[in-house]
């Protein structure tokens, strides 16, 4: 498996709480990615990074923010987390080059209650 | 709007089948097909990937057909077993671009 770790793996929180997760990578890959997993959508791009510092919205970038201040290190955060954020969150790694796969993590399942 | 169409929803297939799994798109910058596997629990893993200048690419039972002119792309999975049974999805990126669009998702299960 591509070195990624996610934590936490579970998180329970209420709503109006601020909730940071992180994807953490081995492979010292410059593209970065955070997707969230919902019935029906498939994988919905929020917002990814291709360098330290460097990073763009996605489809879905409403009520997130990240932050990258190292290769390894790539962080969501909710700043006042919802209910309509409750779904599994992946965070994925891409080498540098062009047309290569991404690899994904295991996962984040946030209920917002 | 769906940048990559993903049909079916879902699958049900005897062991021994083929199951069949369709993408289509629209933009005809991507270059780039890859088709992931995922089970319960697990993040999506890479299955077998495609470009445009082959049509067909075959790795063990997994079975890319690629029809360039009609923007399509499929996956066709022969002999399958029950170890199958998982939520497939297809992708679609630019070879310069930096972010992959990905279809809805088709769930297999392959009865014994």
């Amino acid at each position: 498996d591509a070195g990624i770790t996610q934590s936490p793996r579970h998180k329970v929180t209420e709503t109006g709480t601020p909730v940071t997760l992180r994807c953490h990578q081995t492979e010292n890959h410059r593209y970065m990615y955070w997707y969230r997993q919902d019935p029906g959508h498939g994988l919905r791009l929020i917002h990814y990074s291709y360098g330290v510092k460097d990073t763009d919205k996605g489809e879905v970038s409403d009520g997130y923010s990240v932050s990258r201040s190292k290769t390894e290190d790539f962080l969501l955060t909710l700043e006042s987390a919802t209910s309509s954020q409750t779904s599994v969150y992946f965070c994925a790694i891409r080498p540098d080059s062009g047309g290569q796969p991404q690899h994904f993590g295991d996962g984040t399942r946030l209920s917002i209650l | 709007q769906q940048q990559v169409k993903q049909s079916p929803q879902s699958l049900i297939v005897q062991k021994g089948g083929i199951s069949i799994i369709n993408c289509a798109y629209e933009n005809t910058a991507f270059d780039y097909f890859p088709w992931y596997q995922q089970f319960p629990g697990k993040g999506p893993a890479l299955l077998i990937a495609i470009r445009p200048d082959v049509s067909e690419k075959k790795e063990g039972r997994f079975t890319i057909s690629f029809n360039k002119s009609a923007k399509q792309f499929s996956l066709h999975i022969m002999d399958s077993q029950p170890g199958d049974s998982a939520t497939y999805f297809c992708a679609a990126s630019k070879n310069t671009g930096n972010q992959f669009y990905f279809g809805t998702g088709t769930s297999l299960t392959v009865i014994p």
